[in-house]
């Protein structure tokens, strides 16, 4: 079966810090996808990234990044100089096959001025 | 290009009432996923569609059923509502393929009294 941890229920920094959104994964498949989305006040998820088994080349994305580490099953998300727009919910989701996302129970980010 | 839509963004019934639920996908995806979000529960897998075929269905009851329409848009129904229907429902498309990512729409709050 395949699950999803993201252990911080919430984080609150104050801005211009650097915040990491942890994320721990469980699959037996060997191909997956690794997916971020991001959930303002609004309700919708927005995605972020996606990231397949094979590609374990992190990533940046201005503020954005990610660490993708196969051997342990991890896949972290940092904000470097955080700000106030960042407060969210942050979703990690993993699936295979493109069907179905299994999502973590999400992270409550509050970036304060 | 247009997102994924979705309508109303707002719906009240009480117990035992049936909801209706639509949703546009984004121009040229043909799946189209369901999700709910309740309080406590965190991001539920619903049902997928593709091609007008019901592809995967989570772990729900058979009173939440759908189905896609030849333009590829949706609708998800909920019979005999019950007061934990009470929920965000979101909706997704992605392009037909296994790797496909998943873009979601702004989602139905649905209160049930």
């Amino acid at each position: 079966a395949q699950k999803v941890t993201q252990a911080q229920t919430e984080i609150s920094v104050v801005e211009k810090e650097d915040v990491t959104l942890d994320c721990v994964y469980e699959t037996r498949d060997t191909t997956y996808y690794l997916f971020w989305y991001k959930q303002p006040p609004s309700g919708e998820l927005v995605f972020l990234i996606r990231r397949n088994s094979f590609d374990e080349q992190n990533e940046i994305s201005g503020r954005y990044s990610w660490n993708f580490q196969k051997s342990t099953s991890s896949f972290n998300f940092t904000i470097t100089a955080s700000q106030v727009v960042d407060s969210a919910v942050y979703f990690c989701a993993l699936s295979f096959s493109g069907s179905r996302l299994t999502f973590g129970e999400g992270t409550q980010l509050t970036v304060n001025p | 290009e247009a997102g994924v839509t979705q309508s109303p963004t707002h719906l009240i019934k009480t117990r035992g009432q049936q909801a209706t639920l639509r949703c546009s996908p984004i121009s040229g995806h043909t799946s189209v996923y369901w999700y709910q979000q309740a309080l406590g529960l965190g991001l539920q897998f619903l049902l997928w569609y593709d091609e007008g075929e019901e592809r995967n269905r989570g772990n729900f009851p058979p009173r939440f059923s759908g189905r896609q329409f030849p333009n590829y848009s949706s609708e998800l129904n909920v019979n005999a509502l019950e007061l934990e229907d009470s929920a965000l429902y979101l909706c997704a498309s992605s392009l037909v393929g296994l790797a496909e990512t998943q873009y979601f729409g702004p989602g139905t709050r649905l209160l049930v009294l």
